[in-house]
């Protein structure tokens, strides 16, 4: 079974700092991993993904991740924050089990940047 | 590219009734998948349609029923509603029945209140 622990429901960071934002999975296979962001009243939007190729996956609005699987961590970062940042940040693991990639979410990670 | 369309964008009913969520995919996919996402939770899969079947269920009971129309739009009905019920539900986009680990693209939600 896949799950997903996503560690601190609200980071807080100051404006220009790092952003960490932390993940750990459990899976029976070697798992695929995304991270969605979902910003108010919206629905979710595809941060990145792991697929088993590089370790270190960029993604969009300059986040990054790194797949440790000796940590089974996925954690999320970007190395300077802005406003436009804030928002739920959401991890998800899938197995493919049974062909079909149905991925199981955390609970999220709410980040808020202070000016 | 109008993306994945949802409507309507909120509801409230009372418990005991019936109520019915729609969903248009994004253009070129035909797999939809819904998602009951509550306050302060992360996405929890319902079911997912291809090909005008449901071919994959989460731990959801029966009062939560779907369908899928040629055209590959969806419905999500739910029966007999319960105050929680009460959620942001998710509609997303994908091809192939999910058996590609393809994108998933995400509508807006139905946010729905039942008092």
């Amino acid at each position: 079974a896949q799950s997903v622990t996503q560690l601190g429901s609200h980071v807080s960071v100051s404006e220009g700092a790092l952003v960490l934002l932390r993940c750990n999975y459990s899976s029976s296979v070697p798992p695929y991993l995304f991270w969605y962001v979902q910003y108010p009243n919206q629905g979710l939007q595809l941060l990145l993904k792991y697929t088993s190729a590089a370790t270190l996956v960029k993604g969009i609005n300059g986040f990054e991740a790194e797949f440790k699987k000796s940590e089974t961590s996925f954690h999320l970062t970007k190395p300077s924050a802005h406003m436009s940042d804030a928002a739920e940040y959401f991890c998800a693991v899938s197995e493919g089990t049974g062909g079909s990639y149905i991925p199981t979410f955390g609970r999220g990670t709410s980040l808020i940047v202070h000016p | 590219d109008a993306g994945v369309t949802q409507s309507p964008t909120h509801l409230i009913k009372t418990r005991g009734q019936q109520v019915t969520l729609r969903c248009s995919p994004k253009s070129g996919h035909d797999t939809v998948s819904w998602y009951q996402q509550a306050l302060g939770q992360g996405p929890q899969f319902i079911f997912q349609y291809y090909e005008e079947e449901e071919r994959q269920r989460g731990n959801f009971p029966d009062r939560f029923s779907g369908h899928q129309f040629p055209n590959y739009s969806s419905e999500l009905n739910v029966n007999a509603l319960l105050l929680g019920d009460s959620a942001l539900y998710l509609c997303a986009s994908s091809l192939a029945g999910g058996r590609l680990n393809t994108e998933a693209f995400f509508g807006q939600g139905t946010r729905l209140t039942v008092v």
